[in-house]
């Protein structure tokens, strides 16, 4: 079983439309929580981290994390054509430990 | 301030051949680390450096792949003899402070081994 789940999609949307993306994990150690945005040809940037159950908002964006279900997501509103990228959450166990990534989803918002 | 950078951003080589990377991590980061993509695959943590010190190298496929970080600063790694299966998309990325939340990613260096 892997260590952080995720549909690799493809999700398309329309502009303006709110955007669900979801992973799965199996690793109790995990403290924190992250989401990058990964265009296409370029390096995983950092969109949000969360340590604890509950939501983070940030601007368009929120994150939310149940840890009692071990389930994080991702919420983007009125999302636009510039945000069609691949969406990958991962999980770390804490300090300077390694990430673990999800596979990754492919996200396409068409005007 | 510039980024991590890592260099070639597209290596193709043949199988058998040496092929070395390189990540210049963001000035004054003392954690740098590797991951690779493969194809289909997620991205999978290779190894993690302090300073010049290796801290974790769990994540090395096999003793095919060398990385070294002489001095501290940028990092090399080094790929002897390719093998078809090496073929994916290797990131760096390195942190100061605020753990590995805070970790910045290079645009990663494409490697092809045919």
């Amino acid at each position: 079983q892997k260590e952080v789940e995720q549909d690799p999609g493809p999700l398309s949307v329309p502009e303006g439309a709110i955007v669900s993306l979801n992973c799965t994990y199996s690793n109790s150690a995990f403290q924190y929580f992250m989401w990058y945005r990964q265009y296409s040809r370029k390096g995983p940037e950092l969109l949000m981290y969360t340590y604890s159950s509950g939501n983070k908002e940030d601007g368009r964006f929120t994150a939310q994390v149940d840890k009692s279900s071990k389930y994080i997501s991702l919420f983007i509103r009125d999302s636009q054509p510039s945000d069609s990228a691949t969406y990958l959450c991962a999980g770390g166990a804490g300090g300077y430990n390694k990430l673990i990534f999800g596979a990754g989803t492919r996200l396409a918002v068409h005007p | 301030e510039a980024g991590v950078t890592q260099f070639p951003s597209h290596s193709v080589i043949e199988k058998g051949q040496t092929v070395t990377l390189r990540c210049d991590p963001i000035s004054g980061h003392d954690n740098l680390y590797w991951y690779r993509r493969v194809m289909g695959k997620e991205i999978k943590f290779l190894l993690h450096f302090v300073k010049e010190s290796k801290q974790d190298e769990s994540g090395m496929p096999n003793n095919r792949f060398l990385a070294e970080r002489t001095g501290g600063t940028y990092s090399t790694l080094k790929v002897q003899p390719a093998e078809l299966e090496d073929s994916g998309v290797y990131f760096c990325a390195s942190t100061q402070t605020g753990g590995s939340t805070e970790a910045f990613f290079g645009q990663g260096t494409r490697l092809t081994v045919v």
